[in-house]
């Protein structure tokens, strides 16, 4: 594909059900992240892979909160018990090299969760 | 908390003229910045990235600068364009990975 791609592009939960997001980067690329985009903010960090491994998960904002990247390319972010807090635009990104500060992050359109 | 700070918050202008948007950081240590557009609906896409020892730099209509003594940075929109009408979000890196995003400067075009 040309891009990042997300799936799905909206999801509606109500309180309590589990939701799990999908991301496939940029074929080829090495690092992922994953942010959280509150609704008229800048993105929030939440998590970081090189290849399969999870070098990062300081952002992730509770432990219901959950990723993976089993085989090195498409992530899963899974929100087990979602609460109304969790309504946002989660947004995936990834980067060609490994992801010392000046590589370039393409990022996806993001899925918009809602949780009633 | 926020060591991204945008102004204006938002903005109306009419197409064809010309307007500044302004990024006030406190992020140290400073390795980049990246002034991103993201239009309603899509992730952001870069517009700019510049160095510590870059001043100044373009991407078409747009025109990105940066005083890293004063920690201030800007993005100048030239003869706007409907297709401007987005958010436009300051990014600082630091020397690692993570990036530190502004709430976004949201731009109108109006024709």
């Amino acid at each position: 594909g040309a891009g990042v791609s997300q799936s799905p592009r909206y999801k509606v939960a109500k309180r309590g059900q589990d939701v799990a997001l999908r991301c496939d980067p940029i074929s080829g690329h090495v690092s992922l992240f994953w942010y959280q985009q509150a609704l008229g903010q800048g993105p929030e960090f939440l998590t970081y892979f090189q290849n399969e491994a999870q070098l990062d998960k300081s952002g992730l904002p509770s432990d219901r909160f959950f990723a993976e990247r089993p085989e090195g390319s498409v992530s899963t972010l899974k929100i087990q018990r979602t609460q109304q807090e969790d309504s946002a635009v989660y947004l995936c990104a990834s980067s060609l090299g490994l992801s010392y500060s000046y590589n370039e992050q393409f990022f996806g359109p993001g899925t918009r969760l809602t949780v009633l | 908390k926020n060591q991204v700070e945008q102004s204006p918050q938002s903005l109306i202008i009419l197409e064809g003229k010309n307007c500044t948007l302004q990024c006030n950081y406190t992020v140290s240590p400073f390795s980049n910045l990246r002034w991103y557009k993201q239009d309603t609906g899509r992730g952001p896409v870069s517009l700019t990235i510049m160095t510590f020892s870059e001043n100044t730099k373009s991407n078409g209509r747009y025109t990105a600068t940066l005083d890293a003594d004063t920690k201030q940075s800007s993005l100048h929109i030239t003869a706007s364009q409907l297709s401007d009408s987005a958010s436009y979000i300051c990014v600082v890196s630091a020397a690692d990975y993570k990036l530190s995003f502004g709430a976004g400067t949201t731009v109108t075009v109006r024709a």
